[in-house]
This record gives C-alpha cells, structure tokens and sequence, in this order.
C-alpha cells in the first residue's frame, strides 16, 4: 500500500529562523514520483516541486530546499530565513511512475505559521 | 497563465438537495480530479477522469457522481447532499505524467 506520513501537524516560527517539514513515503514501486504543494490562506494548492525516484539530488531554489533520501524514505522541505507570507499549510504527495495511473496520495498537510 | 476555475468559492446548500460542483480548466490537460479536504484527513480523492466521458471511482466516491462530457469540464454532482458532506472541495488537472494545477476550492457548508 502507498502512504504519505506527514507527522507535524503544526508548526510556529519567528520569522528568519529556518524549518523543516518533514516527509515519509511508503511504496513498494521502483518507480514513482513526490511532490510538494503549499495551500496559502486563499485556498489554492500551488505547486513546489516534483522529484522523481531515480533522481536523489538535493533541489534548492532560493529559500527553498528538499531532501530526498530513498534510504529513509524521506523527502524532507527546508525553509531557510522564514518569512510571514510562508505561512500556509503544505502537502506533501506520492505518484506511481507507472504510465496511465493518475491518482495522488497526500499526506496529512503541515500548517506553518511564521510569526514577525 | 493557466488556469483551473471553480464556479464558487463559497456554497450554503440544505440536506438533500442536488448539489453541482463545476470545474473548467484552460490547458487541454486530459486528467482531472476531485479531491475533498478534512482538518487531519489531508486531500482525499473522491473521482477522476482521464478523458472525456471517463470516470474511475476514487477513496471516497459514495454519495458523489460526476460528469465530463467535455475535455476542459468536470462536474462533481452531490445527489442528495448531507452534513457530512460539508467540506473544502478541490478540483485539480494534469496532463500525463505531470504535475496537478489546482482551483482555489469550494467551501460547501450542508445546513
């Protein structure tokens, strides 16, 4: 069975101090793929990243950093220098790489809140 | 910019009326899903469809149908809605192999 495990329910910061949400995934696929969304306070789901299974290489993107480990099964997010309009609740979510299956498997959602 | 569009962004419906969600995407994307979302449940899939007039039943299709007679609508219809169905309602679209784009949702409170 596939799962997503998001364990942090919530999470509060002061603005500039760095956070990481934490991810595990379980699936029994050689092939599959992990994705990263953030829902800010207006409701809609916004894409972060997509980091496929064969490929382990750390993503930074400005403030933005992931962690894929396939040996823990993790796919860590790393906020650097928090900032207020962080705030959101993220999702993290599993896809099989299998051509034709389309459906996702979110985890839980971590809310942020980064305090000024 | 690509867009998926929810006709409301807030819904007050009685128990046991019909109940129409509409979703309208402008990227030709073949898939699309509706999710519906639950403080401590996450997003859970209630149907998709790969293409038009194709429907698979997700985690929670019961007391849910849906229609896509073209490519870019997908309809989530609540037959006789209840209670429990009071909830965020979160239409998304993709093409194979990509990322989900998603609509700002639709909050439907069943009074």
């Amino acid at each position: 069975a596939q799962k997503v495990t998001q364990a942090q329910t919530e999470i509060s910061v002061v603005e500039k101090e760095d956070v990481t949400l934490d991810c595990v995934y379980e699936t029994r696929d050689t092939t599959y793929y992990l994705f990263w969304y953030k829902q800010p306070p207006s409701g809609e789901l916004v894409f972060l990243i997509r980091r496929n299974s064969f490929d382990e290489q750390n993503e930074i993107s400005g403030r933005y950093s992931w962690n894929f480990q396939k040996s823990t099964s993790s796919f860590n997010f790393t906020i650097t220098a928090s900032q207020v309009v962080d705030s959101a609740v993220y999702f993290c979510a599993l896809r099989k790489g299998t051509s034709g299956t389309y459906k996702y498997i979110f985890g839980t959602g971590t809310r942020l809140k980064v305090l000024a | 910019d690509v867009k998926v569009t929810q006709s409301s962004r807030y819904l007050v419906k009685r128990t046991g009326e019909k109940v129409f969600l509409e979703c309208v995407q402008d990227m030709d994307h073949e898939n699309m899903f509706w999710y519906r979302q639950d403080p401590g449940l996450g997003l859970r899939l209630i149907y998709f469809s790969y293409d038009v007039k194709m429907k698979e039943k997700g985690d929670i299709p019961e007391g849910y149908s849906v229609s896509r007679e073209k490519k870019e609508r997908f309809s989530l219809i609540l037959e006789s809605a209840s209670t429990n169905q009071t909830s965020m309602y979160l239409c998304a679209s993709s093409s194979p192999g990509g990322g989900y784009t998603f609509g700002s949702g639709t909050r439907l409170t069943v009074v």
